[in-house]
Protein backbone atom coordinates (compact mmCIF):
# COMPACT_ATOMS: atom_id res chain seq x y z
CA UNK A 1 0.00 0.00 0.00
CA UNK A 2 1.88 3.19 -1.20
CA UNK A 3 1.37 6.49 0.38
CA UNK A 4 0.94 8.43 -2.14
CA UNK A 5 -2.17 7.10 -4.38
CA UNK A 6 -2.37 6.45 -8.22
CA UNK A 7 -4.75 5.08 -10.43
CA UNK A 8 -3.52 1.59 -11.48
CA UNK A 9 -3.76 2.16 -15.08
CA UNK A 10 -5.30 5.18 -17.36
CA UNK A 11 -5.90 5.17 -21.33
CA UNK A 12 -6.63 7.47 -24.40
CA UNK A 13 -5.81 7.31 -28.17
CA UNK A 14 -3.23 9.42 -29.65
CA UNK A 15 -3.56 13.33 -29.99
CA UNK A 16 -5.64 12.99 -26.86
CA UNK A 17 -5.47 14.87 -23.42
CA UNK A 18 -5.15 12.38 -20.35
CA UNK A 19 -4.45 12.79 -16.90
CA UNK A 20 -2.67 11.03 -14.36
CA UNK A 21 -4.23 11.76 -10.24
CA UNK A 22 -1.92 11.38 -6.74
CA UNK A 23 -3.39 11.50 -3.73
CA UNK A 24 -1.47 11.66 -0.80
CA UNK A 25 -2.18 13.79 2.75
CA UNK A 26 -1.66 16.44 5.51
CA UNK A 27 1.62 14.47 5.94
CA UNK A 28 2.99 14.83 2.85
CA UNK A 29 1.69 16.48 0.12
CA UNK A 30 -0.99 18.61 1.79
CA UNK A 31 1.94 19.57 3.98
CA UNK A 32 3.64 21.53 1.23
CA UNK A 33 6.06 19.43 0.22
CA UNK A 34 6.92 19.09 -3.31
CA UNK A 35 5.96 16.72 -6.08
CA UNK A 36 8.00 15.11 -8.89
CA UNK A 37 6.72 12.89 -11.81
CA UNK A 38 8.92 9.90 -13.67
CA UNK A 39 8.27 8.09 -16.56
CA UNK A 40 9.26 4.61 -16.77
CA UNK A 41 9.23 3.19 -20.47
CA UNK A 42 9.07 -1.06 -20.66
CA UNK A 43 12.41 -2.45 -19.53
CA UNK A 44 14.28 0.68 -18.71
CA UNK A 45 15.36 2.93 -15.55
CA UNK A 46 13.09 5.74 -14.36
CA UNK A 47 13.23 9.44 -16.25
CA UNK A 48 12.50 12.33 -14.23
CA UNK A 49 9.43 13.92 -16.04
CA UNK A 50 8.52 17.05 -13.59
CA UNK A 51 10.00 18.48 -11.00
CA UNK A 52 9.10 20.80 -8.10
CA UNK A 53 4.92 20.51 -9.12
CA UNK A 54 5.50 22.14 -12.82
CA UNK A 55 9.01 22.48 -13.66
CA UNK A 56 10.08 20.48 -16.79
CA UNK A 57 13.78 19.40 -17.35
CA UNK A 58 15.73 19.98 -20.44
CA UNK A 59 14.61 17.70 -23.20
CA UNK A 60 10.98 16.67 -22.18
CA UNK A 61 8.32 17.90 -23.97
CA UNK A 62 5.77 20.47 -22.99
CA UNK A 63 3.06 18.15 -23.80
CA UNK A 64 3.97 17.03 -20.43
CA UNK A 65 3.02 19.29 -17.51
CA UNK A 66 2.38 19.14 -13.89
CA UNK A 67 -0.06 20.29 -10.75
CA UNK A 68 -0.69 20.38 -7.74
CA UNK A 69 -3.83 21.37 -5.07
CA UNK A 70 -4.37 20.76 -1.31
CA UNK A 71 -3.40 17.27 -0.97
CA UNK A 72 -3.43 15.77 -4.74
CA UNK A 73 -0.91 16.78 -7.84
CA UNK A 74 -1.56 15.47 -11.25
CA UNK A 75 -0.03 14.70 -14.66
CA UNK A 76 -1.03 15.77 -17.45
CA UNK A 77 -0.36 14.51 -20.84
CA UNK A 78 -1.73 16.65 -24.39
CA UNK A 79 -1.30 15.39 -28.04
CA UNK A 80 -1.05 11.88 -26.91
CA UNK A 81 1.43 9.49 -28.51
CA UNK A 82 2.56 5.78 -28.77
CA UNK A 83 6.06 6.23 -27.50
CA UNK A 84 4.22 7.96 -23.97
CA UNK A 85 2.83 3.86 -23.44
CA UNK A 86 4.66 3.68 -19.96
CA UNK A 87 4.36 3.49 -16.03
CA UNK A 88 4.12 7.05 -14.59
CA UNK A 89 4.60 7.15 -10.86
CA UNK A 90 4.56 9.73 -8.49
CA UNK A 91 7.27 10.98 -5.82
CA UNK A 92 7.01 13.49 -3.02
CA UNK A 93 7.99 13.78 0.93
CA UNK A 94 6.36 12.25 3.72
CA UNK A 95 7.19 13.89 7.13
CA UNK A 96 6.75 10.40 9.23
CA UNK A 97 8.55 8.46 6.04
CA UNK A 98 11.41 10.63 3.77
CA UNK A 99 11.14 9.91 0.06
CA UNK A 100 7.84 8.25 -1.09
CA UNK A 101 6.49 7.07 -4.00
CA UNK A 102 2.97 6.56 -5.44
CA UNK A 103 2.22 3.41 -6.74
CA UNK A 104 2.33 3.80 -10.39
CA UNK A 105 0.29 4.12 -13.61
CA UNK A 106 -0.22 2.33 -16.72
CA UNK A 107 -0.51 4.23 -19.38
CA UNK A 108 -2.12 2.82 -22.28
CA UNK A 109 -2.03 4.68 -26.13
CA UNK A 110 -5.01 2.93 -27.94
CA UNK B 1 27.15 13.37 -19.38
CA UNK B 2 26.26 11.95 -16.29
CA UNK B 3 26.09 8.60 -15.89
CA UNK B 4 25.05 5.83 -13.36
CA UNK B 5 26.23 2.42 -13.70
CA UNK B 6 25.18 -0.14 -10.89
CA UNK B 7 27.03 -3.82 -10.51
CA UNK B 8 27.24 -6.66 -8.11
CA UNK B 9 23.52 -8.22 -8.04
CA UNK B 10 23.06 -11.64 -8.32
CA UNK B 11 21.48 -14.99 -7.02
CA UNK B 12 22.25 -14.92 -3.55
CA UNK B 13 20.29 -17.68 -0.38
CA UNK B 14 17.60 -15.81 2.54
CA UNK B 15 20.42 -14.61 5.01
CA UNK B 16 23.39 -13.96 2.73
CA UNK B 17 25.05 -10.70 1.87
CA UNK B 18 25.46 -8.29 -1.08
CA UNK B 19 27.00 -5.31 -2.18
CA UNK B 20 26.03 -3.11 -4.74
CA UNK B 21 28.39 -0.84 -5.99
CA UNK B 22 27.15 2.10 -8.61
CA UNK B 23 29.81 3.94 -10.77
CA UNK B 24 29.07 7.90 -11.13
CA UNK B 25 30.60 10.10 -14.38
CA UNK B 26 30.24 13.51 -15.71
CA UNK B 27 29.33 15.31 -12.90
CA UNK B 28 31.68 16.27 -9.58
CA UNK B 29 30.35 13.33 -7.30
CA UNK B 30 31.17 14.71 -4.45
CA UNK B 31 28.61 17.77 -4.21
CA UNK B 32 25.56 15.56 -4.87
CA UNK B 33 23.55 13.35 -2.00
CA UNK B 34 22.53 10.18 -3.57
CA UNK B 35 20.00 7.51 -3.14
CA UNK B 36 19.21 3.65 -3.30
CA UNK B 37 15.50 3.13 -5.12
CA UNK B 38 14.36 -0.35 -5.22
CA UNK B 39 11.76 -2.17 -7.17
CA UNK B 40 9.89 -5.45 -6.99
CA UNK B 41 9.38 -7.57 -10.19
CA UNK B 42 5.96 -6.43 -11.63
CA UNK B 43 5.54 -3.73 -8.51
CA UNK B 44 6.17 -0.20 -8.02
CA UNK B 45 9.07 2.17 -6.61
CA UNK B 46 10.43 2.23 -3.15
CA UNK B 47 13.33 4.72 -1.62
CA UNK B 48 15.49 2.73 -0.22
CA UNK B 49 18.58 4.50 1.20
CA UNK B 50 20.11 8.07 0.96
CA UNK B 51 23.33 9.32 1.84
CA UNK B 52 24.60 13.25 1.85
CA UNK B 53 26.93 14.57 -0.36
CA UNK B 54 29.89 15.07 2.45
CA UNK B 55 29.03 11.32 3.65
CA UNK B 56 28.33 12.14 7.05
CA UNK B 57 24.58 11.50 7.18
CA UNK B 58 22.94 8.56 5.99
CA UNK B 59 18.89 7.38 5.76
CA UNK B 60 17.00 4.58 5.51
CA UNK B 61 13.56 2.69 4.75
CA UNK B 62 12.13 0.93 8.41
CA UNK B 63 12.23 -2.10 5.71
CA UNK B 64 15.76 -1.90 5.69
CA UNK B 65 17.17 -0.34 8.74
CA UNK B 66 19.92 -2.24 10.73
CA UNK B 67 20.76 -4.85 7.77
CA UNK B 68 21.53 -2.46 4.54
CA UNK B 69 24.49 0.35 4.62
CA UNK B 70 25.16 3.04 2.13
CA UNK B 71 28.44 4.96 1.65
CA UNK B 72 30.42 6.49 -1.03
CA UNK B 73 33.48 6.54 -2.23
CA UNK B 74 35.24 9.87 -3.46
CA UNK B 75 38.86 8.42 -4.70
CA UNK B 76 36.37 5.87 -6.88
CA UNK B 77 33.10 8.23 -7.57
CA UNK B 78 31.05 4.96 -5.94
CA UNK B 79 28.36 4.64 -4.25
CA UNK B 80 27.82 1.49 -2.28
CA UNK B 81 24.63 -0.63 -1.01
CA UNK B 82 26.11 -3.44 1.33
CA UNK B 83 22.99 -5.46 2.43
CA UNK B 84 23.21 -8.38 4.51
CA UNK B 85 20.79 -10.60 5.96
CA UNK B 86 18.91 -10.60 3.00
CA UNK B 87 15.07 -11.93 2.60
CA UNK B 88 13.35 -13.21 -0.15
CA UNK B 89 11.11 -9.78 -0.04
CA UNK B 90 14.50 -7.96 -0.97
CA UNK B 91 14.23 -9.53 -4.68
CA UNK B 92 14.02 -6.20 -6.81
CA UNK B 93 16.14 -4.22 -9.22
CA UNK B 94 18.29 -1.75 -7.53
CA UNK B 95 18.90 1.77 -9.06
CA UNK B 96 21.06 4.22 -7.61
CA UNK B 97 20.04 8.10 -8.46
CA UNK B 98 21.28 11.15 -8.26
CA UNK B 99 19.65 14.35 -5.85
CA UNK B 100 19.92 18.10 -6.60
CA UNK B 101 17.89 19.30 -3.90
CA UNK B 102 19.35 17.61 -0.33
CA UNK B 103 20.47 19.86 1.72
CA UNK B 104 22.17 20.40 5.44
CA UNK B 105 21.15 22.97 7.93
CA UNK B 106 23.41 23.09 11.36
CA UNK B 107 23.69 19.27 12.30
CA UNK B 108 19.95 18.33 10.66
CA UNK B 109 19.93 17.05 6.94
CA UNK B 110 16.67 17.23 4.85
CA UNK B 111 15.62 15.39 1.76
CA UNK B 112 12.38 17.46 1.86
CA UNK B 113 13.31 18.19 -1.43
CA UNK B 114 14.74 15.82 -2.77
CA UNK B 115 13.97 14.21 -6.63
CA UNK B 116 16.02 12.15 -8.74
CA UNK B 117 17.51 14.32 -11.62
CA UNK B 118 19.46 10.65 -13.12
CA UNK B 119 19.14 6.92 -12.29
CA UNK B 120 21.41 4.39 -13.21
CA UNK B 121 20.16 1.48 -15.12
CA UNK B 122 19.47 -0.87 -12.30
CA UNK B 123 21.07 -4.61 -11.17
CA UNK B 124 18.50 -7.50 -10.17
CA UNK B 125 19.31 -8.58 -6.84
CA UNK B 126 17.33 -12.28 -6.28
CA UNK B 127 16.95 -13.64 -2.84
CA UNK B 128 16.35 -17.49 -3.22
CA UNK B 129 17.30 -20.85 -1.61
Amino acid sequence: QSVLTQPPSVSGAPGQRVTISCTGSSSNIGAGYDVHWYQQLPGTAPKLLIYGNNNRPSGVPDRFSGSKSGTSASLAITGLQAEDEADYYCQSYDSSLAGVFGGGTKLTVL
Amino acid sequence: EVQLVESGGGLVQPGGSLRLSCAASGFTFSSYWMHWVRQAPGKGLVWVSRINSDGTSTSYADSVKGRFTISRDYAKKTLYLQMNSLRAEDTAVYYCARDLEGYCSGASCYSDRSYFDYWGQGTLVTVSS
